[in-house]
């Protein structure tokens, strides 16, 4: 059974750099059949795609955030990584891994329970 | 940008009943569209994916339908744990991928 967890700081400074990172567990994030994103959502509002990567290292970015968004991944560890910079309030959320097929399949079918991150002033 | 608008915003559902959400694409998507469910304080939960198939383990009296730019999720008997939100999102050209703004499905 394939698991996602994120983890990283609740609490990030504003102007400062938001990390997270999602281990997988259960399946290789090597796998060519699928892609690995994040999405947002900040309190009591809707989701928001950040980006996604392949396994091969492409990356794939919400233009609205791609000044600011970084994602990178580990095939060691089998792990992926998010940094946002420049964090403002507005970019308080839970945050959420997930994954997510090719062309007909691109549903996300597996997410993560979510991790909460803070912006304080 | 594709955007996606789902209405209503809230329905309003005696137990028991039948819920039609609605779903519409800025442009054609084909059939690639998904339906998630959400409750409080939980991750999102894929129910359907290109347009109409069901995911593992989701029951039978959940069904999408829709095609190009107008889709719907059918919930034939509303169950007290399909109380919750409902989102769909786009995956047919990206990037972005796109979500709908939700719809809530409460308790009448």
């Amino acid at each position: 059974q394939l698991q996602l967890q994120e983890s990283g700081p609740g609490l990030v400074k504003a102007s400062e750099t938001l990390s997270l990172t999602c281990s997988v567990s259960g399946d290789s994030i090597r796998s060519p059949s699928y892609y690995w994103g994040w999405i947002r959502q900040p309190p009591g509002q809707g989701l928001e795609w950040i980006g996604s990567i392949y396994y091969s290292g492409s990356t794939y970015y919400n233009a609205s955030l791609k000044s600011r968004v970084s994602i990178s991944v580990d095939t060691s560890k089998n792990q992926f990584s998010l940094e946002l910079n420049s964090v403002t309030a507005a970019d308080t959320a839970v945050y959420y891994c997930a994954r997510h097929g090719r062309g007909s399949l691109g549903a996300f079918d597996y997410w993560g329970q979510g991790a909460l991150v803070t912006v304080s002033s | 940008e594709i955007v996606m608008t789902q209405s209503p915003a809230t329905l309003s559902v005696s137990p028991g009943e039948r819920a039609t959400l609605s779903c519409r694409a800025s442009q054609s998507i084909s059939s690639n569209l998904a339906w998630y469910q959400q409750k409080p304080g939980q991750a999102p939960r894929l129910l359907i994916y290109g347009a109409s198939t069901r995911a593992t383990g989701i029951p039978a009296r959940f069904s999408g339908s829709g095609s190009g730019t107008e889709f719907t999720l059918t919930i034939s008997s509303l169950q007290s744990e399909d109380f919750a939100v409902y989102y769909c999102e786009q995956y047919n050209d990206w990037p972005p991928l796109t979500f709908g703004g939700g719809t809530k499905v409460e308790i009448k």
